[in-house]
């Protein structure tokens, strides 16, 4: 049974470029959620994604675009990178939308901006 | 807004002791979930163990179990027999009608 798969592992861009991060979702999933954690720092909310609509969005500017696929699979993308961008970004997958059910997570993106 | 507070940066613990790490969260809801997540340097987040506000007793999972204090808004983390593999970083997470918010996280280190 697969678990979360995120490719690539690890990405390097220069600011101004941008980037595409994919996500496939664990076995049985639904929804996909997307998270940016920091050096040393919790993961931060992202959006979340359910039948292929935006149901949830954090924080972040609109620099920071989704799609959820009809297999479920998600893409992340990232316009304009800033420096400030470089981060661990996390894909997680759960079955229904919302926040109350456990969270299956990948092995992460690492994104570094020159 | 939710938030949830991790106030131990760092914690030790030997080998087979026991070790708790500390949790608390604000909100407004009456009805939601906690988590404890780990975090080892392989970088993937691994669901350690969930509690659901709405039930009394604490949940338990083999070595792992947790202290919620509801009116407190307190949720703690007992490791017992404490092994080398559980060293890692340990975040407590809220989940509710809001998105899944996450603590600062605890790097807990195992000594031999």
């Amino acid at each position: 049974d697969a678990g979360v798969t995120q490719s690539p592992t690890h990405l390097i861009k220069t600011r101004g470029q941008q980037v595409t991060l994919r996500c496939s979702p664990k076995s049985g999933h639904d929804t996909v959620s997307w998270y940016q954690q920091a050096l040393g720092q919790g993961p931060q909310f992202i959006f979340q994604y359910y039948e292929e609509e935006e149901r949830q969005r954090g924080n972040f500017p609109d620099r920071f675009s989704g799609h959820q696929f009809p297999n479920y699979s998600s893409e992340l993308n990232v316009n304009a990178l800033l420096l400030g961008d470089s981060a661990l970004y996390l894909c997680a997958s759960s079955l229904g939308q919302g926040s109350n059910q456990p969270q299956h997570f990948g092995d992460g993106t690492r994104l570094s901006i020159l | 807004a939710q938030t949830v507070t991790q106030s131990q940066p760092e914690m030790s613990v030997q080998e087979a002791e026991t070790v708790t790490l500390s949790c608390t969260y604000d909100t407004s809801e009456s009805d939601y979930y906690l988590f404890w997540y780990k975090q080892p340097p392989s970088r993937q987040m691994i669901l350690v163990i969930r509690q659901e506000a709405y039930k009394q007793q604490n949940a338990t999972e083999n070595r792992f179990s947790v202290n919620f204090q509801k009116a407190a808004k307190s949720f703690s983390l007992k490791i017992s027999d404490s092994q080398l593999g559980d060293a890692a970083m340990y975040f407590c997470a809220y989940g509710g009608n809001t998105p899944l918010v996450f603590g600062k996280g605890t790097r807990l280190s195992v000594i031999a």
